[in-house]
């Protein structure tokens, strides 16, 4: 079975800290992606990475940055923690290897997710 | 941004009764998935929808991709109290990397 594994459920981290969160999947996928998930506003797309060493910005990356040194590892990273980074984070990722298209269908596969709160 | 727009945000209803959410955008997607979310769990996959115009049911639930591959419905017959939860859309746009998700749409059956 595919698993993407997050190295923490339930975090607290005070204002101003560095975070770091980490994904780990054990199936060589070529794409990883950070997410966070809010009430009433979604799964946001924060970052994501289609091979290693590359990046992309998604819809909301400020306050945010990501590491991809190897296939299997894709770390989220707050420089400097804030009160409204508190938020469900979610990594998920995927072996479609190249831009989508006219596939079968978009195997992505999640984490359990991790549980930030910054005070 | 590319959006995912889902309606209704929220939905109140009784057991039995049928509904309807939709998922628009103005975006192509390669195919869309729609999933489930319990509180506390990741999102979990219904179905995926592939080819524009396509409809597939999982017993009481009907799904619908549209013809220009830029919206889908999830229709539910004879609610039950077990489908309450978070509905979520999502899907690659089509000639990027990028997957997103849907604004999401709770639903409470209540007994």
């Amino acid at each position: 079975d595919v698993k993407v594994t997050q190295s923490s459920r339930y975090l607290v981290k005070r204002t101003g800290e560095k975070v770091f969160l980490e994904c780990v999947q054990d199936m060589d996928h070529e794409n990883m992606f950070w997410y966070r998930q809010d009430p009433g506003l979604g799964l946001r797309l924060i970052y994501f990475s289609y091979d290693v060493k590359m990046k992309e910005k998604g819809d909301i990356p400020e306050g945010y940055s990501v590491s991809r040194e190897k296939k299997e590892r894709f770390s989220l990273i707050l420089e400097s923690a804030s009160t409204n980074q508190t938020s469900m984070y979610l990594c998920a990722s995927s072996p479609h290897p190249t831009r989508w298209g006219r596939e079968e269908g978009n195997t992505i596969y999640f984490g359990e997710g991790s549980w930030l709160t910054v005070v | 941004t590319q959006l995912l727009e889902q309606s209704p945000q929220f939905l109140s209803i009784q057991e039995g009764e049928n509904l309807t959410v939709y998922c628009n955008s103005s975006s192509v997607f390669s195919s869309l998935q729609w999933y489930r979310q319990e509180p506390g769990e990741g999102p979990v996959l219904l179905v995926t929808v592939v080819t524009g115009g396509e409809v597939k049911k999982l017993k009481r639930l009907t799904f619908q991709f549209g013809d220009a591959r830029k919206d889908s419905s999830l229709h539910i017959t004879a609610a039950q109290p077990g489908d309450t939860g978070l509905y979520l859309c999502a899907g690659g746009i089509w000639g990027t990397y990028k997957y997103i998700f849907g604004t999401g749409t709770r639903l409470k059956v209540l007994a």
